[in-house]
């Protein structure tokens, strides 16, 4: 089946600094990408939708200039959360569709923690 | 615009009774809908999903789930608990949003144990 794999499982972080996540389709190309924050016992909410080759969609309330997506090619997606502070600490998933009509596919999911 | 209402945040049910987790949502348009199951600090995994065609879906591990319009409803059932199906259970809703992007609404998600 379709694998989706996410690096780092886990990242410590100083306020301030900046962590890059990866997002790869490992056996299939991914023409859309999607990454989730989820709080502590709390839902998956949509961040941005990433269609190769193009900018992400934010959704409303996400900001842009602090939750940088690329998706540069069809197997790989980035998310990176510039100048982090504590309250960026969370569980972060990404997804990966090859088409409109499939289902996605997702990640274990990227820990992060602010200190 | 598309939602699901999960029922119950926590369900508790003994090794080998009945899984009901409910679900119900709204779409302006025809919903595809799933079931997906998380453990602890891991992603999403798919259990199963309707999107045309037979009401009736059955998926991974026994578990099914019926779609019914009239209801708005896809509950979630497993005639037989078991311990390994302590998880998180997420609903969702997936719906075209404007040309060919579509986007996933997921539920509140649904704490179940399994008690020995």
């Amino acid at each position: 089946g379709a694998v989706v794999s996410q690096h780092p499982s886990r990242v410590i972080c100083k306020s301030g600094t900046s962590v890059k996540i990866e997002c790869r389709s490992l056996d299939f190309q991914a023409t859309t990408m999607f990454w989730y924050r989820q709080f502590p016992k709390k839902s998956l909410m949509l961040m941005a939708t990433s269609n190769e080759g193009s900018k992400a969609t934010y959704e409303q309330g996400v900001e842009k200039d602090k939750f940088l997506i690329n998706h540069a090619s069809l197997t790989l997606s980035t998310l990176t959360v510039t100048s982090a502070h504590p309250e960026d600490s969370s569980f972060y998933i990404c997804s990966a569709s090859s088409g409109v009509y499939y289902e996605q596919y997702f990640g274990p999911g990227t820990r992060l923690t602010v200190t | 615009a598309q939602s699901v209402t999960q029922l119950g945040s926590h369900v508790s049910v003994s090794e080998g009774a009945l899984v009901l987790l409910r679900c119900n949502y709204s779409s302006s348009v025809p919903p595809y809908l799933f079931w997906y199951v998380q453990y602890p600090n891991q992603g999403l995994q798919l259990l199963l999903k309707y999107t045309t065609g037979a009401t009736l879906v059955k998926g991974i591990n026994g578990f099914e789930a019926e779609f019914k319009k009239s209801e708005t409803s896809f509950h979630l059932t497993k005639p037989s608990a078991h311990m390994s199906d302590a998880a998180e259970y997420f609903c969702a809703v997936r719906a075209l949003i404007g040309g060919s992007n579509y986007k996933l609404t997921f539920g509140k998600g649904t704490l179940l144990t399994v008690n020995p």
